[in-house]
C-alpha cells in the first residue's frame, strides 16, 4: 500500500537550520512532491514544491535525490513562529492505475526559545 | 486581494438534518476541493472539481455531495449528518488540474455532529 511517511515531531531552537524527511515509495514519474504549512485553526499554507535534485524559495529548499523515494523540506534559521505542522504531499497511482493524492499526517514542529 | 473564504466557521448540527457549507473564492480558479481533516488521517479529499457543472468523487465521497453553478463556489452538502461526520472541513482551489500543485485553502469549517 502506498504512502507517506513523516516523524510525527520534531524539536528545535531558533536560529537553527531545521530538516524535515519525507519517505514516498512508489511515488509516479510525472508527480511533484508538494510542502504545506499549517498553523492551528487554519488552512494548510503552500510553501514550496520540486521534481527532482534541489528547489529553493524565500522560505525553504528542498531536496530530492535521484531516485525520489524520499524529499527532505530544510528550514534555515527557525524562529518562534515557524512552529506548525508540515505536510508532504505527492500523487500515487495505485495498482489499478487510478491516481489518487496522499497527505502525510504530518510534522509538528516546535521551535523554542 | 483574491481570496478563499468559507462559511460558516464552526456549525454543530444534530444527525440526520442535512448541512451545506459554503466556499466562495475570488482567485478565478477553475479547479475547487473540499478536504477533512481528522487526527490520525492527516487531509482526505471528498469532492473535486475541475470547472463548472464538473464534479468528481474523492476517496471519501460517501455521504457527502457538491454542485458546482459558476466559478466561484463550490458548497459541501451533507446529506443526513452523521457523528462520523464531525470534523474540519477544508475547501481549496487551484489554478491546474491536479491538486498536487500549489492550492489556496480556506480557513475551515469546524462541523459538530451531535
Amino acid at each position: 500500500l502506498a504512502k507517506t511517511t513523516q516523524p510525527i515531531s520534531m524539536d528545535s531552537y531558533e536560529g537553527q537550520e531545521v530538516n524535515i524527511t519525507c519517505s514516498h515509495n512508489n511515488i509516479a514519474t510525472n508527480d511533484y512532491i508538494t510542502w504545506y504549512q499549517q498553523f492551528p485553526s487554519q488552512g494548510p499554507r503552500f510553501i514550496i514544491q520540486g521534481y527532482k535534485t534541489k528547489v529553493t524559495n524565500e522560505v525553504a529548499s528542498l531536496f530530492i535525490p535521484a531516485d525520489r523515494k524520499s524529499s527532505t523540506l530544510s528550514l534555515p534559521r527557525v524562529s518562534l513562529s515557524d512552529t506548525a505542522v508540515y505536510y508532504c504531499l505527492v500523487g500515487f497511482h495505485n495498482a489499478g492505475n487510478n491516481r489518487k493524492l496522499i497527505w502525510g499526517l504530518g510534522t509538528s514542529l516546535a521551535v523554542n526559545p | 486581494d483574491a481570496e478563499i473564504t468559507q462559511s460558516p466557521r464552526h456549525k454543530i448540527t444534530e444527525t440526520g438534518r442535512q448541512v451545506t457549507l459554503a466556499c466562495h473564492q475570488t482567485w478565478n480558479h477553475n479547479n475547487m476541493f473540499w478536504y477533512r481533516q481528522d487526527l490520525g488521517h492527516g487531509l482526505r479529499l471528498i469532492h473535486y472539481s475541475y470547472g463548472v457543472h464538473d464534479t468528481n468523487k474523492g476517496e471519501v465521497s460517501d455521504g457527502y455531495s457538491v454542485s458546482r453553478s459558476n466559478t466561484e463556489d463550490l458548497p459541501l452538502t451533507l446529506e443526513s449528518a452523521a457523528s462520523s461526520q464531525t470534523s474540519v472541513y477544508f475547501c481549496a482551489s487551484s489554478p491546474t488540474m491536479t491538486e498536487n500543485t500549489e492550492a489556496f485553502f480556506g480557513q475551515g469549517t469546524r462541523l459538530t455532529v451531535v
